[in-house]
């Protein structure tokens, strides 16, 4: 069965830095891109950045550059997103999703990793 | 950045109806290339994490039903159902992926009358 499986909650200090893992299940890593969204409480979907992870190549939103890094394990079979300096507004439940080669369309989603940032 | 608008936001459906929505993009997502349109429809159900239901415009994922469909042209985009039911009920998401950023409308909640 083809799934993402993330890992779990976090509780994050203003200012700290946060790592998501986002391991593929059933489908070898390598074969299909990686996408990291979130979505704060009540609202929208954010896309954040994208990763390739037979080469490594990534992109990144405007809004997030600088803050977030997107790695990979091949190893392992697993993606992370890391994101830097955070803030309330970083309160969120961030996805992994795979992408379909060639900037494809998010056809598995992982469950979500809920992450709050509190003083 | 390429904004995507949705309308409406709210879309209280009554069952065995049709209903639709409308995406619009501030830029076209027509790649000359090759002709496909890059919009997806995602939903997410409540409580749970999205799934892609439409891909490149009209393109069903598998397991949507047939009743589910995506048109449109350039930087206009419809999704319809045909028939609503009671498992359609969610937030319905349009994303452009023709460039860097990706990026979503705002969503629109459907909800049984």
């Amino acid at each position: 069965q083809v799934q993402l499986v993330q890992s779990g909650a976090e509780v994050k200090k203003p200012g700290a830095s946060m790592k998501v893992s986002c391991k593929a299940s059933g489908y070898s890593l390598i074969n299909y891109d990686i996408n990291w969204l979130r979505q704060a409480s009540g609202q929208g979907l954010e896309w954040m950045g994208w990763m390739n992870p037979e080469n490594g190549k990534t992109a990144y939103a405007p809004k997030f550059q600088g803050r977030v890094t997107i790695t990979r394990n091949t190893s392992v079979n697993t993606a992370y997103m890391e994101l830097s300096s955070l803030g309330s507004e970083d309160t969120a439940v961030y996805y992994c999703a795979r992408g379909r080669s060639g900037f494809g369309e998010a056809d598995v989603w992982g469950k979500g990793t809920t992450v709050t940032v509190s003083s | 950045d390429i904004v995507m608008t949705q309308t409406p936001l709210s879309l209280p459906v009554t069952p065995g109806e049709p209903a639709s929505i409308s995406c619009r993009s501030s830029q076209s997502l027509l790649e000359t290339d090759n002709g496909y349109i890059y919009l997806d429809w995602y939903l997410q159900k409540p409580g749970q994490s999205p799934q892609l239901l439409i891909s490149t415009l009209s393109h069903r994922a598998s397991g949507v039903p047939d009743r589910i469909s995506g048109s449109g042209s350039d930087t206009n985009f419809t999704l319809k159902i045909s028939r609503v039911e009671a498992e359609d009920v969610g937030v319905y998401y349009c994303m452009q992926r023709i460039e860097f950023p990706f990026t979503f409308g705002p969503g629109t909640k459907v909800d049984i009358k």
